[in-house]
């Protein structure tokens, strides 16, 4: 397909588990966004890259979060030691340029921690 | 108080309907407005944005921004079932990167048959 894909669909994991989510950016996209959406909230901020450089990972809400992009295409967001906390909606988002005008949503990941 | 507010709804209007959606912000760097409609289980979609005050118009749709009230509206005129949604205000400083994005809570429209 054209758009952003993103997998799993939906993970369901228990508590101190670790889980990996995968981001599929459109194709030639330099620039990758990763946001998490709590229920009945707006998407949050968690990283940004621009082809394989992690230029701002400001959002990450702790240490145990953790995003990588080695070959400027494909994005995995790990997460360790799961908390119940972290249960939320992972959105991946690309754009051909630098801006985040013109970003481009995955549909996300649904994380359910037990 | 949070940086973006949005009425959280639901609001329900019948087919046909002329809806207001509105924001508020409180920090006045913000240059960027922008509006995503977000269906049930899909990631947000842009619908439009402008750049500091003023309209916007794009087919049945008009966003206006009024910096001087940090108050924002997206107007949609001749409501149909398909613009059942949530729909997203968000805000940026800059053009660039993700950070900058504020997004509202959304407000979850429903519109009647």
């Amino acid at each position: 397909g054209a758009g952003v894909s993103q997998s799993p669909r939906y993970k369901v994991a228990k508590r101190g588990q670790d889980v990996a989510l995968r981001c599929d950016p459109i194709s030639g996209h330099v620039s990758l966004f990763w946001y998490q959406q709590a229920l009945g909230q707006g998407p949050e901020f968690l990283t940004y890259f621009q082809n394989e450089a992690q230029l701002d990972k400001s959002g990450l809400p702790s240490d145990r979060f953790f995003a990588e992009r080695p070959e400027g295409s494909v994005s995995t967001l790990k997460i360790q030691r799961t908390q119940q906390e972290d249960s939320a909606v992972y959105l991946c988002a690309s754009s051909s340029g630098h801006s985040g005008l013109t970003q481009h949503f995955g549909d996300g990941t649904r994380l359910s921690i037990l | 108080q949070k940086e973006v507010e949005q009425d959280p709804g639901p609001l329900s209007v019948p087919e046909g309907a002329i809806v207001s959606l509105n924001c508020t912000y409180s920090n006045s760097a913000f240059q960027y407005f922008m509006w995503y409609r977000q269906y049930s289980r899909k990631g947000p979609e842009l619908l439009m944005y402008t750049y500091s005050s003023g309209n916007k118009e794009d087919g049945r749709f008009t966003a206006q921004v009024d910096k001087s009230s940090k108050y924002i509206s997206l107007f949609i005129r001749d409501s149909q079932p398909s613009d059942s949604a949530t729909y997203l205000c968000a805000m940026s400083a800059g053009d660039n990167y993700g950070q900058n994005f504020v997004f509202g809570p959304g407000t979850r429209l429903s519109v009647l048959p």
